[in-house]
């Protein structure tokens, strides 16, 4: 059973350019959870999706937008990247039917480096 | 506004030591408490949770946790520390109504043979 799988593992840009990133959940999982862990720091949470739908948002600008596909896969798109959106993506996912509960299951993430 | 704080950027411990991570947090409504692990370029792991119920919570690895509800803290440990425990741990808070995590900082925790 292949856990949550992220896509690239490692990402170089420069200042300005866009960047998608792609994960997919865990088998039978249909929330996605995308969070930005800088440097020495805890992950921050971007947003949440389920059923296609952005359901809840952190604190971050309109720069960061997603995608949920109907097979529950996501993508986390970053606009006019800043030297700042340096960080590791991490990618989560949770099961149907788990309200705050449950647990989220984390993906390797993806590193990203803007120059 | 939900948040947790992990006082100790580090803890060090020798083999076989007793462990203890420190996580106080704060949150409006009840709080969900979870406990990660992160090895070096890696993902997040899961080890264990609060939701209700007993104080203290078994997880994996040999750690457990315990829920102090008017300290509001939610300190990890483990009896007998290993080197391979070596890694950056992380405590994260989910409030009434919230699906997303509030991470703590970290605390790296260094186990020495």
């Amino acid at each position: 059973d292949a856990g949550v799988t992220q896509s690239p593992t490692h990402l170089i840009k420069t200042r300005g350019q866009q960047v998608t990133l792609r994960c997919s959940p865990k088998s039978g999982h249909d929330t996605v959870s995308w969070y930005q862990q800088a440097l020495g720091q805890g992950p921050q949470f971007i947003f949440q999706y389920y059923e296609e739908e952005e359901r809840q948002r952190g604190n971050f600008p309109d720069r960061f937008s997603g995608h949920q596909f109907p097979n529950y896969s996501s993508e986390l798109n970053v606009n006019a990247l800043l030297l700042g959106d340096s960080a590791l993506y991490l990618c989560a996912s949770s099961p149907p039917g788990s309200g705050r509960a449950n647990e989220q299951f984390f993906g390797p993430g993806t590193r990203l480096t803007v120059l | 506004a939900q948040s947790v704080a992990q006082p100790e950027d580090q803890v060090n411990v020798a083999e076989g030591n007793p462990l203890t991570v420190k996580c106080t947090y704060s949150v409006s409504g009840n709080p969900y408490l979870f406990w990660y692990v992160q090895y070096p370029n890696r993902g997040l792991q899961f080890l264990l949770k609060y939701i209700t119920g007993d104080n203290l919570v078994k997880g994996s690895y040999g750690f457990e946790a315990e829920f102090n509800k008017s300290q509001t803290s939610f300190h990890l440990k483990k009896p007998s520390a290993l080197v391979s425990d070596s890694a950056l741990y992380f405590c994260a808070v989910k409030d009434t109504g919230r699906r997303a995590l509030t991470f703590g900082s970290g605390t790296r925790l260094q186990v020495q043979p």
